[in-house]
């Protein structure tokens, strides 16, 4: 299995504009999520998706926009790209089963907006 | 909603020092448990999750935590540290049941100095 895997790994924007961050995983996993790393802030939750067709908000969804067509898939919308949002973000992957929620990071992509 | 605090942000140590990273957490209910581990530049990685049973879990590379209920806490614990614990470390929680959502803590920047 790749796991869970995060293209690109480094990208550069302007303010304005757009672009997608992409995520898939090969386990088969229901529930996938984005977050954002940003230093002395851990980690905050951007959007999850607990199924195909399925996604919610999470902690920080501003500016951000998700759509879970397959299982397998979960990309990132940056619709209007702002300097705030120069972060590291991570998709994870977990099973939903009750008391196993140990989810499963990707490598990362650093995004900077100039 | 759930929170976790980490009072340490930045710990310093020796080699061969012990460890302890302190980790509380805010939740009316039971609760899942993790501590992740981010090597520089790298993505995050579970070192030991606490889903129920007994309190002390041990973990990767010698670690362990240990969960009292009655302090909300679950701190992470080495005996001897090496020049290559050098991370950020993140604890996690998720509520027991039905909520996938991981909310981390702030994290705890280690080094370890030869």
């Amino acid at each position: 299995n790749a796991g869970v895997t995060q293209t690109p790994k480094f990208q550069v924007l302007k303010t304005g504009q757009s672009m997608t961050l992409q995520c898939a995983q090969d386990m088969n996993h229901e529930y996938m999520s984005w977050y954002r790393q940003d230093p002395g802030m851990g980690l905050r939750l951007i959007h999850y998706s607990v199924g195909a067709g399925i996604t919610d908000q999470g902690e920080v969804p501003n500016g951000y926009n998700v759509s879970r067509s397959t299982t397998e898939d979960f990309p990132l919308r940056l619709l209007s790209a702002a300097p705030s949002q120069t972060s590291v973000y991570f998709c994870a992957s977990s099973y939903r089963r009750t008391g196993t929620y140990e989810q499963y990071f990707g490598p990362g992509t650093r995004l900077t907006v100039t | 909603a759930q929170s976790v605090s980490q009072h340490n942000h930045h710990v310093i140590l020796s080699e061969a020092a012990s460890l302890e990273l302190g980790c509380n957490y805010s939740y009316g209910g039971t609760v899942n448990l993790f501590w992740y581990v981010q090597y520089p530049g790298q993505h995050l990685q579970l070192l030991l999750k606490y889903f129920s049973g007994d309190p002390l879990v041990k973990g990767i590379k010698g670690f362990e935590a240990e969960f009292i209920k009655s302090k909300f806490s679950f701190n992470l614990r080495k005996p001897s540290v090496q020049w290559s614990d050098t991370a950020e470390y993140f604890c996690a929680v998720t509520p027991y049941f039905g909520n996938e959502k991981l909310t981390f803590g702030t994290g705890t920047r280690l080094t370890i100095i030869p």
